[in-house]
This record gives C-alpha cells, structure tokens and sequence, in this order.
C-alpha cells in the first residue's frame, strides 16, 4: 500500500538554526500539506500546496516558514530560524484531488528545538 | 468558542462493550467531516467519511446531525486494538482543504 514517507524522523537543532523536514507524498496524489501537533495538544494545520504553489496557509505559517516542491517526489517545508516554540511533531500528508478530506498522514517529523 | 469539541475522556471499556463519541462544531456552513484515529505518538489515520444519511463500516457506524451540529461515532464488539484517540475533523465552508481537527477522545479497551 502507498504510503507518505517523512525524513528524519527526530531532529533535534538550536534555537536560531534553519532546519529542512523532508517528505515523499504519495504519487499519484496532487495536494500536500503540513500540519503540527505541539505535545498533548492538536493537529494543527500550517499550509497546503497544489500546482506548485501555497493554496492555503493558517497563521501559524508565517515568513519564517517556507514549502517547496524541489523535484517531482520530494515535498519539503523549511522553518528559517528555529524557536523553541516550535518544538513539535511536524506531519506531511497528501491527498487526491477529488477526495481532498482524505488525507494520508506521513509517520511524523519530531522537532525539538533547544 | 472552539471550531470542533471533543470530550478528551478517557474512556475505557471492556472488550466487547459499544462505545459512543460525541463531536460538536460551531460552523454551521461546515461542508465536509471525517473522523481520524491516532495512536499514541503516532500520525492520524482516516477512520471513516461521514455523510449526511450516516455510514456504517464494519463495527463502526457514524451520524452526522447538522441541525444540532455534531457528529457521533459508535463503536460496537469493541476489541483491544480499538484503543487509540479519535479525532473529529471537519472541513469548513471556506476553508479549502484545510482539516480542522478536534482535541480527539481517548478509547482505552480493557480485558
């Protein structure tokens, strides 16, 4: 079964510091997206992407977040200076374009900011 | 007022025992809803679509009541592997693909 696929699965970096988490949607999907889940809180959503741009963003994205789609799998969301509330557990998740509600998560990227 | 309520629980059930969740949304315009399961520090998985005549997949079967605005899960013959959050996930009217996800409630199965 296809499945999305996340990189690393735990990143530990200093506050200040740039880090790059990295995901492989599912192929055939069109849409993909980033949500966080800050410990014992939420899913919360940050962006979606669709024909290589940002389709929706939430207010959590702001100019310290980036996405990009740099080849034709990989899909990667950038945070340019890390703060310690950005500690989190970072999903990627994709979906196909008529069923957009069904969304398949990627296992997780643990980002814990020091 | 928070988009989507969920009773965190826990609640635990013994094995073979039918559970019911609630969820409610404050949108009225809300177009689409979902529930997802997640396990512990693990990501969300689509559980089931809900639709406005109500579904039933297996041992689970969900409502959705827009007049009142909220959804319900039941789960019946509930087996140990049951044990995980259930997340209420509702797409708003306007929101684009966005899921907007409740604080989930926490089903415990016990022997």
């Amino acid at each position: 079964e296809p499945e999305v696929t996340q990189t690393p699965s735990h990143q530990v970096t200093q506050m200040g510091q740039e880090v790059i988490l990295r995901c492989v949607p599912i192929s055939n999907h069109l849409y993909f997206y980033w949500y966080r889940q800050i410990l014992g809180q939420k899913v919360e959503f940050l962006v979606s992407f669709y024909n290589n741009e940002i389709s929706e963003k939430s207010e959590i994205f702001d100019d310290q977040f980036s996405v990009e789609r740099p080849d034709g799998s990989n899909f990667t969301l950038k945070i340019r200076s890390t703060k310690l509330e950005d500690s989190a557990m970072y999903f990627c998740a994709s979906s196909e374009l008529a069923r957009v509600g069904e969304q398949y998560f990627g296992p997780g990227t643990r980002l814990t900011v020091t | 007022r928070k988009e989507v309520e969920q009773d965190p629980g826990p609640f635990n059930v013994p094995e073979g025992a039918t559970v019911a969740f609630n969820c409610t949304y404050s949108n009225s315009a809300s177009q689409s809803f979902f529930w997802y399961r997640q396990d512990c520090r693990k990501e969300p998985k689509l559980l089931m679509s809900v639709y406005s005549s109500g579904n039933e997949d297996g041992r689970f079967t969900a409502q959705l009541n827009r007049a009142s605005q909220y959804i319900s899960l039941l789960i019946r013959d509930s087996k140990l592997s049951d044990s995980a959050t259930y997340l209420c996930v509702v797409i708003l009217t306007g929101g684009g693909n966005k899921l907007t996800f409740g604080t989930g409630t926490q089903l415990k199965v016990e022997l």
